[in-house]
């Protein structure tokens, strides 16, 4: 099994709706995560951190649930801006962080 | 306000090789990391640093050599090259001494190897 798993997508949705990525991690003892997004060709950029108890940033929710080990990323009213590969981004143990394969998103007009 | 700095952006070698990709980072930042970015394996981590002096292996580091002389600087090295090195290449850094702060990264390289 991957220590870091996501479905590559790509995931197809017009402007304007709601789509959610999820991410499974192997390692319980896994402290910290992370969503980062990549636009093609462009080095990777944190999107936003992950918190126990959820958090949102705007049009973005994360949410981390340990018992089954995943993370997930909300997108609502999403915009043609919005298109890019979203990697979940996962800490194993201290000081390496290791990246998923990321999930590919295309919004549309 | 440079931030990640990596050179080159593109580079053919042939097989046996060696070269250097340059990282430098001027934020003082503790943490530098090495990435490789192939189709449909993800960010993988080759080697990282959690401070000057000190070093340690990542998923992927057959091949590669790093050193951490300076907190500024943490170049890559590639002792003979081979096709599967064949990648395009990030390197990432973070305030904090360890993994849990936000990675900046540099615009990366991009590497063939004939």
């Amino acid at each position: 099994r991957k220590e870091v798993e996501q479905d590559p997508g790509p995931f197809n949705v017009p402007e304007g709706a709601t789509v959610a990525f999820n991410c499974t991690y192997s390692n319980s003892a896994s402290q910290s995560f992370f969503w980062y997004r990549q636009d093609c060709r462009k080095e990777p950029k944190l999107l936003m951190s992950v918190y126990s108890s959820g958090n949102e940033d705007g049009r973005f929710t994360a949410q981390l649930n340990r018992a089954s080990q995943y993370i997930s990323l909300l997108i609502r009213d999403s915009k043609l801006s919005d298109s890019a590969t979203y990697l979940c981004v996962v800490n194993l143990v201290t000081d390496k962080l290791i990246f998923g394969t990321g999930t590919r998103l295309q919004v549309f007009p | 306000n440079a931030g990640v700095t990596q050179t080159p952006k593109f580079q053919v070698l042939k097989t046996g090789q060696s070269m250097t990709l340059q990282c430098a980072q001027d934020m003082n930042h503790e943490y530098m990391s090495w990435y490789r970015q192939d189709p449909g394996m993800g960010l993988r981590l080759i080697h990282y640093s959690v401070g000057a002096g000190i070093t340690d292996q990542g998923e992927v580091p057959n091949g590669y050599n790093v050193s951490r002389s300076t907190t500024e600087d943490f170049p890559l090295r590639l002792l003979s090259a081979a096709p599967s090195q064949t990648s395009v290449y990030f390197c990432a850094s973070s305030y904090g001494g360890d993994s849990n702060e936000k990675l900046f990264f540099g615009s990366g390289t991009q590497l063939s190897v004939l």
